[in-house]
């Protein structure tokens, strides 16, 4: 079963550019996540997607940030102006329900795009 | 307010010892627990999930304990190696929700 797939793996800009990541998740899998993971600290939700509607974008700053996934099937995440404080790794998730009722569905992690804003 | 703890915020030991990573939570409504691996610069892996219903759970040489009374849970690494070195994630999972991440332990592993 192939992964989580991200793109880029890195990405250099410049404060106040504009920079988009890329994920396509596990093929049948109706929950998407995206977090941000400041390095030394764990992931922080960005926002949650089921099928192609948004699920939780509270801890999304939307005056920067957006998210998109139109098919329901793969999602971009889009930094618009960039920050020095959006420097983080963006890690794309997948799982197969969105519900978890005790049960044991799992999330997988992409590898992250390392994103540098100088 | 629901938040994870984990200690120590980092460890080093020798290959072959043995070592306990902890974690705290209050979270509620609990759903599940998980122990996640991540390697430098890649995704967290999954180790484990305990229910609430569930003490322990092994995989390989790495022991996961769940007390629900308390809510701590315990990853239990015997015999480390060289590639253990990573940093060892505890997610809770809110009942019908999201996960809770804690901050992470990162381990080192020296010959």
């Amino acid at each position: 079963e192939a992964g989580v797939a991200q793109s880029p793996r890195y990405k250099i800009i410049e404060k106040r550019q504009s920079v988009a990541f890329w994920c396509n998740p596990i093929s049948g899998h109706a929950t998407l996540y995206w977090y941000q993971q400041i390095l030394g600290q764990g992931p922080k939700l960005l926002i949650q997607f089921q099928n192609n509607g948004v699920v939780d974008d509270s801890q999304l700053p939307k005056d920067r940030f957006s998210a998109e996934r139109l098919k329901g099937v793969d999602s971009t995440l889009k930094i618009q102006p960039a920050k020095l404080e959006d420097s983080a790794v963006y890690l794309c998730a997948s799982r197969r329900t969105r519900r978890d009722r005790g049960g044991s569905t799992e999330a997988f992690f992409g590898q992250g795009t390392r994103l540098t804003v100088v | 307010k629901n938040q994870v703890e984990q200690s120590p915020q980092s460890l080093i030991i020798l290959e072959g010892k043995n070592c306990t990573l902890q974690c705290n939570y209050t979270v509620s409504p609990f759903s599940n627990l998980r122990w996640y691996k991540q390697d430098t610069g890649r995704g967290p892996v999954s180790l484990t999930i305990m229910t609430f219903s569930e003490n322990t759970k092994s995989n390989g040489r790495y022991t996961a304990t769940l007390d629900a009374d308390t809510k701590q849970s315990s990853l239990h690494i015997t015999a480390s190696q060289l590639s253990d070195s990573a940093s060892y994630i505890c997610v809770v999972s809110v009942y019908g929700q999201n996960f809770v991440f804690g901050p992470g332990t990162r381990l080192s592993v020296l010959p």
